[in-house]
């Protein structure tokens, strides 16, 4: 089965400090993205990072990196100097093709707690 | 630039009622889209989603369906609501393969 598996329900992290989410997942793709959402208690989902699968660096955005292990089929997120409004759930997602349509799974989610 | 409407933002049905909750896109053509249901605290469950217009494909059997009757709308409907269908439904659209998804801001259905 294609799955995308957040292991960390939730995470705390101090501010201004560093925290890491896991992100494990398993695609038959030969060639993806990945993707990190971020949810604030306003519940919309916003694109954090994505991770294109056949490049060997890492995705940055500000703050926000990637450590991206291929063989390991290994995504996690790192925030780097963490603020306040950090605090929300993350989703990781992954594509998967099934009946010949692809498609996006994501994670059960991380929640982040940012504590001043 | 590409936005998505997504309404109500709020909703409350009694059981039994029907529904019909709304989603478009503007700024593209052809874009693939996506109903998911989430609940509170939970991951995101994908319930639909379709690659063009009149073409649904459904994720999860329940009493729930779909509809695509323009390029960039997508329709959530019910004949009738039960309890277990209260949650929180976002609607997505991706231009094509390996794309990221853009979600709505939801609608916070609940049953009574």
């Amino acid at each position: 089965a294609q799955t995308v598996t957040q292991s960390q329900p939730e995470m705390s992290v101090q501010e201004a400090e560093t925290v890491t989410l896991s992100c494990t997942y398993d695609t038959s793709e030969s060639d993806y993205y990945l993707f990190w959402y971020k949810q604030p208690p306003s519940r919309q989902m916003i694109l954090v990072i994505r991770q294109e699968a056949y490049k060997q660096q890492n995705a940055t955005e500000n703050r926000f990196s990637v450590n991206f292990q291929k063989a390991a089929k290994s995504f996690s997120l790192k925030i780097s100097d963490s603020q306040l409004g950090d605090a929300a759930m993350y989703f990781c997602a992954a594509p998967v093709t099934q009946g010949g349509s692809e498609k996006l799974v994501f994670g059960k989610g991380t929640k982040l707690t940012v504590n001043p | 630039s590409q936005t998505i409407h997504q309404w109500p933002a709020t909703l409350v049905q009694p059981v039994g009622s029907p529904l019909s909750l709304e989603c478009t896109v503007e700024g593209t053509s052809n874009p693939n889209l996506y109903w998911y249901r989430q609940a509170a605290g939970r991951g995101l469950q994908l319930l639909f989603y379709s690659v063009g217009i009149g073409q649904i494909s459904s994720e999860v059997p329940q009493n729930l369906s779909a509809s695509r009757p323009q390029d960039r709308q997508f329709i959530l409907s019910s004949k009738k609501l039960l309890l277990s269908d209260s949650g929180f439904y976002l609607c997505a659209w991706r231009r094509s393969f390996n794309q990221p998804q853009h979600f709505g801001d939801g609608t916070r259905l609940s049953i009574l």
